[in-house]
């Protein structure tokens, strides 16, 4: 099966800086990977999404980075902002099962 | 406006007993799932619909029963066979089809507490 794990459980950068957060797949045949900001008590929202057959999606202020070759993919957050200060997954879906797969999640920590 | 609804936010539950969770969509979505929350965890798929009548379970679904009777709900049931409930408990749809087939839209949780 599927397993999805990250690489840091916790980062602290300083605002303004551009903050990287690494998530690591298991299932080659996975081929969808959704990244999502979750604040305390709330539920996930959104932030952006790639498919297998690109190597980079642009969002506002979010990059992601598939490598598919090593199973790695990365959320880079440009200008980190205090309002970023959350916990992210990253998700992956393949094919066969219509479900997705979270990872343990990284909190995001910005200091001013 | 169109969203997922979790009721309710907070739930306790004495050993023994079973307890219905509420999820209700008016995003028109035909996918429906649960999902399970621990302290510094992932979420862990519970159950998951893709239609209407039809369910199928997720990597944990030992001691949780779910149906899916109406397009717009998905209530899940922690019965007294599930050991540790103590959890946070999220429910997402999603539109099974398109350019993205997995997006969810999650509610808003339920943090169920057994005493």
């Amino acid at each position: 099966g599927e397993s999805v794990g990250l690489h840091l459980p916790t980062l602290s950068v300083q605002e303004g800086d551009n903050s990287i957060i690494n998530c690591a797949y298991s299932n080659s045949a996975s081929d969808y990977f959704i990244w999502y900001k979750q604040e305390s008590g709330k539920g996930p929202q959104f932030i952006i999404d790639i498919r297998s057959n690109m190597d980079k999606r642009q969002g506002q202020r979010v990059t992601v980075l598939l490598n598919k070759t090593v199973k790695h993919l990365s959320l880079q957050i440009a200008a980190t902002q205090p309002g970023d200060s959350a916990v992210y997954f990253c998700a992956a879906a393949d094919t066969g099962r219509r479900a997705l797969t979270f990872g343990s999640g990284t909190r995001l920590q910005v200091q001013p | 406006d169109g969203g997922i609804t979790q009721s309710p936010k907070y739930l306790f539950r004495k050993e023994g007993q079973n307890v219905t969770l509420s999820c209700e969509q008016n995003l028109n979505h035909d996918a429906m799932y649960w999902y399970r929350q621990d302290p510094g965890q992932g979420l862990r798929l519970i159950y998951y619909s893709q239609i209407v009548n039809d369910f199928q379970k997720g990597d944990i679904a030992e001691g949780y029963s779910v149906s899916r009777e109406k397009k717009e709900s998905f209530p899940l049931t922690v019965t007294s066979a599930q050991k540790n409930p103590t959890a946070f408990y999220l429910c997402a749809s999603s539109i099974p089809s398109g350019v993205s087939d997995y997006g969810y839209t999650f509610g808003s949780g339920t943090r169920l507490t057994v005493v």
